[in-house]
Formats: C-alpha cells, structure tokens, sequence
C-alpha cells in the first residue's frame, strides 16, 4: 500500500521564478493539505483540496495556489519566488470526514532552496 | 484558534534515561492531539495519537503520551531513550467536529540522545 509520494525530492530555483511541486496520496484517501516547514520551525499550513477545491487556506499570499485532479493527486504552484520560500514542503493526505481529521499521512517532502 | 506551545525547543539526554517532552495546547473546543516525529531530511511520522477514551496512549517505538484535559497538556514520554531516538519532535492539534481542519503544529523539541 503506497504511501504519500511527493516530487522532486530538492529543486533548486532563482528568485522570481516559479515552481510546481507534486504529490499523490496515500490509496483511500481523498483530501490533501499542503504544508510549509522552513528551517527550525513547526510545519505551517497552507491550504487543503478536497473535490478539487481549495477548501481551507492558511496565511499565505496568493503566489501560492493548488491544484487538485479528479484521481486526487495534488499540485503545489508557487509564484514569483522568493529567497524566504526556501523550505521543505510537505503534502498530507486524509480522508474527509465530518468529525475532525485524525488521519493524516504525510509525504518525506520536497527541499526548495531559492537562491 | 487553537495553539501548541512545546516548552522546551532543545532537549540532551543520555542514553538509557528516560525523557519527557512537554506540550500544552490552546482551544476553545474539544481537539485531537498527536505527536508526530521527524528524522533528519525525512517527512513526519505518527507516533501516537489521542481521540478520545483512556487518557494514557501508547505509541511506536515505546512511546507514550498523557492527555490532561484540566491542565490542557499532552506530554510525551519514554522510559528509555536509544541514539535512535534522536530527532525533531512535534506536538499538534486539530479540532473535533470541524471537518478536515488543519493541523496545527507546535515549533517542535529536539530530542538528542547521548552516548
């Protein structure tokens, strides 16, 4: 049973460019939910897809934006990069439930460095 | 909105003591409660969580965390630390009866085991 798969693994970008990052879910699930760890710290939420929609949003600016395809993979763009973008970004993937999330299932990531 | 605060950002250990990792939380409502465990360059990894009932949960690798409500903590225990143990640790919360809410991360505890 497959777990999350996110790709690539490290990329490395020049400011100002833009970057897509991938990731499909663990088999059964339905949800996935985007996460920015930078160096040192807690991961911090971004958004969260569910039917192809943007369900939930965290504070961030709309440089970053999300996809999601009917087979639930996900898409992360970030627009416009800059060097304080540099960080791992995880993928989780859940199923929706009306009741809280207690699932989650995170991907190893993938290191964006902005140089 | 719900918070985590992990008391301590760094903890040293020596091999074969025991540890503790403390978190407490802030919430409105009632949460979910979860620690996760990240090795380095990896994603996260699940090592215990508290839905509800008994308030002692055990987790992998000998693991076990305490859930009091009055004191609004969830902290992590283990009787006898190996190197392996050695990583970042984080503590995180997620609402109950909201749907897919996000979780929310606390900055994270540096577990390192000595020698």
């Amino acid at each position: 049973d497959a777990g999350v798969t996110q790709s690539p693994t490290h990329l490395i970008k020049t400011r100002g460019q833009q970057v897509t990052l991938r990731c499909s879910p663990k088999s059964g699930h339905d949800t996935v939910s985007w996460y920015q760890q930078a160096l040192g710290q807690g991961p911090q939420f971004i958004f969260q897809y569910y039917e192809e929609e943007e369900r939930q949003r965290g504070n961030f600016p709309d440089r970053f934006s999300g996809h999601q395809f009917p087979n639930y993979s996900s898409e992360l763009n970030v627009n416009a990069l800059l060097l304080g973008d540099s960080a791992l970004y995880l993928c989780a993937s859940s199923l929706f439930t009306g009741q809280g999330s207690y699932g989650y299932t995170f991907g190893s990531g993938t290191r964006l460095t902005v140089v | 909105a719900q918070s985590v605060t992990q008391l301590d950002s760094q903890v040293p250990v020596f091999e074969e003591a025991p540890v503790e990792l403390r978190c407490n939380y802030s919430s409105s409502v009632s949460v979910y409660l979860f620690w996760y465990v990240q090795y380095p360059n990896q994603g996260l990894q699940l090592l215990l969580k508290y839905l509800s009932g008994s308030t002692l949960v055990k987790g992998i690798n000998g693991f076990e965390a305490e859930f009091n409500k009055s004191q609004t903590s969830f902290h992590l225990r283990k009787p006898s630390v190996h190197i392996s143990d050695t990583a970042e640790y984080f503590c995180a919360v997620n609402l109950v009866f909201s749907g897919n809410t996000p979780l929310v991360f606390g900055k994270g505890t540096r577990l390192s085991v000595i020698a």
